[in-house]
């Protein structure tokens, strides 16, 4: 069964632009989450998404948004980028959520902003 | 405030050994807690799930929960050079909400 692919694998943007950064879970799998990490802040929840809904939210900003489509591919957009969005971003899927179940991670994103 | 505790390390130990990684969380009603590794610059992935009291083996990996004293630990037998790498202790509900919180890493060095 092939895992979960995130796209691109890595990224360079400017401040104030906008990136969408996709993910395709583990066949199955119905819950997608994201996540960002960065050296100073370590790993940390963006949000999960489950049958095309938004389930549960970290705290971040507005700028962070996501969606899911009903083959269960999620996609992140962050807006207006700022230096400090310079991350690793993470997607993990599961059979049936965050609370219990085993997450998956992809490879991750890398996204500089410059 | 909702807080995963480990030790950044780095935790040195030599071949053969037992490693130990302790992790706190700071919410007493947490029912499930996972153990990641991630190697550097690759993904983390998951070595360890346990939601009871006490002890669960897989292999070479324990896991120890203790939620009358807010610790999860993870222990390594016969500790390999492989087996280096940062060890990610989670805990997916955190004060009544389901945002997994991840502890900051503790990275394990095993040396021939």
């Amino acid at each position: 069964k092939a895992g979960v692919t995130q796209t691109p694998r890595y990224l360079i943007k400017t401040r104030g632009q906008q990136v969408t950064l996709s993910c395709s879970p583990i066949s199955g799998h119905r819950s997608v989450s994201w996540y960002q990490q960065t050296p100073g802040q370590g790993l940390q929840f963006l949000f999960e998404y489950f049958s095309e809904t938004q389930r549960n939210k970290g705290n971040f900003p507005g700028r962070f948004s996501g969606r899911q489509f009903s083959n269960s591919r999620s996609e992140m957009n962050v807006s207006t980028l700022e230096l400090g969005d310079s991350a690793l971003y993470l997607c993990a899927s599961s059979l049936a959520g965050i609370s219990t179940d085993t997450q998956y991670f992809g490879p991750g994103t890398r996204l500089t902003v410059l | 405030q909702k807080e995963v505790e480990q030790n950044s390390g780095p935790l040195s130990v030599p071949e053969g050994a037992i490693a130990s990684l302790n992790c706190t969380y700071s919410d007493r009603g947490s029912q499930s807690f996972f153990w990641y590794r991630q190697y550097s610059g690759k993904s983390p992935e998951l070595i360890m799930s346990i939601y009871s009291n006490g002890d669960k083996e897989d292999g070479r990996f324990t896991a120890q929960l203790n939620k009358a004293s807010q610790y999860v630990s993870l222990l390594i037998r016969d500790s390999q050079p492989s087996d280096s790498a940062t060890y990610l202790c989670a805990v997916p509900e955190l004060g009544g909400s389901y945002i997994p919180t991840f502890g900051r890493g503790t990275s394990l060095i095993v040396h021939p």
